[in-house]
């Protein structure tokens, strides 16, 4: 079974802080993708990282990160630098190669940035 | 370019009443194709993917229907509504050419049933 958990229902930081959101997975799938979701108060979902299962390097956006550990199964999102507009909820999601593209979502994490 | 778009935005339907949302992309052709449904608070579910015209998948059995008439457009329907179907349904999709099956998502359409 393909499994997507979010712990942190809500976190906080402080502008110009660094933030991590975690997530860990569960898949018998050796290949899979793990992403990352940006969804503000508007209602649009906003890709913002993606990271490949047999990726060696954890993957970057610009502010976004992607701290990969395969064996503890865990895709935890850094953002460097907070700011007011990074608000918002962040989702993350796993999609298995043999599942034909579907993706599972994990509950989200509500951020908020305190200036 | 590759764009992706749902309408309507909003809507609010009586219980009983039919619905009828759409999803149109540009730019490619054959894309996977994808409906869910966020509640209020909530994550997404998925409903129905799609990986081509007439093909449907569904993902959870309800009062729901989605139908692909042509390669860039996916329709989710409903006969009668119900309380439990409001929410927020996204349409999401995987454009060719970008080197990973990323889905990227429409606008949404919030939907209140009253």
């Amino acid at each position: 079974a393909q499994k997507i958990t979010q712990t942190q229902p809500g976190m906080f930081v402080q502008e110009k802080e660094a933030v991590t959101l975690d997530c860990t997975y569960d898949t018998s799938d050796p290949s899979y993708g793990l992403f990352w979701y940006k969804q503000p108060s508007s209602g649009e979902m906003i890709f913002l990282i993606y990271q490949g299962s047999y990726d060696q390097q954890n993957a970057t956006e610009g502010r976004y990160s992607l701290n990969f550990q395969k064996a503890r199964k865990s895709a935890n999102l850094v953002i460097s630098a907070s700011q007011l507009g990074d608000s918002a909820m962040y989702f993350c999601a796993m999609s298995p190669s043999n599942t034909g593209n579907q993706f599972y979502f994990g509950t989200g994490t509500s951020l908020t940035v305190i200036p | 370019s590759q764009t992706i778009h749902q309408w309507p935005a909003t809507l609010v339907q009586p219980v009983g009443s039919p619905l009828s949302l759409e999803c149109t992309v540009e730019g490619t052709s054959n894309p996977n194709l994808y409906w869910y449904r966020q509640a209020a608070g909530r994550g997404l579910q998925l409903l129905f993917y799609s990986v081509g015209i007439g093909q449907i998948s569904s993902e959870v059995p309800q009062n729901l229907s989605a139908s692909r008439p042509q390669d860039r457009q996916f329709i989710l329907s409903s006969k009668k509504l119900l309380l439990s179907d409001s929410g927020f349904y996204l349409c999401a999709w995987i454009p060719l050419g970008r080197g990973t099956d990323t889905q990227y998502f429409g606008p949404g359409t919030r939907l209140t049933v009253l």
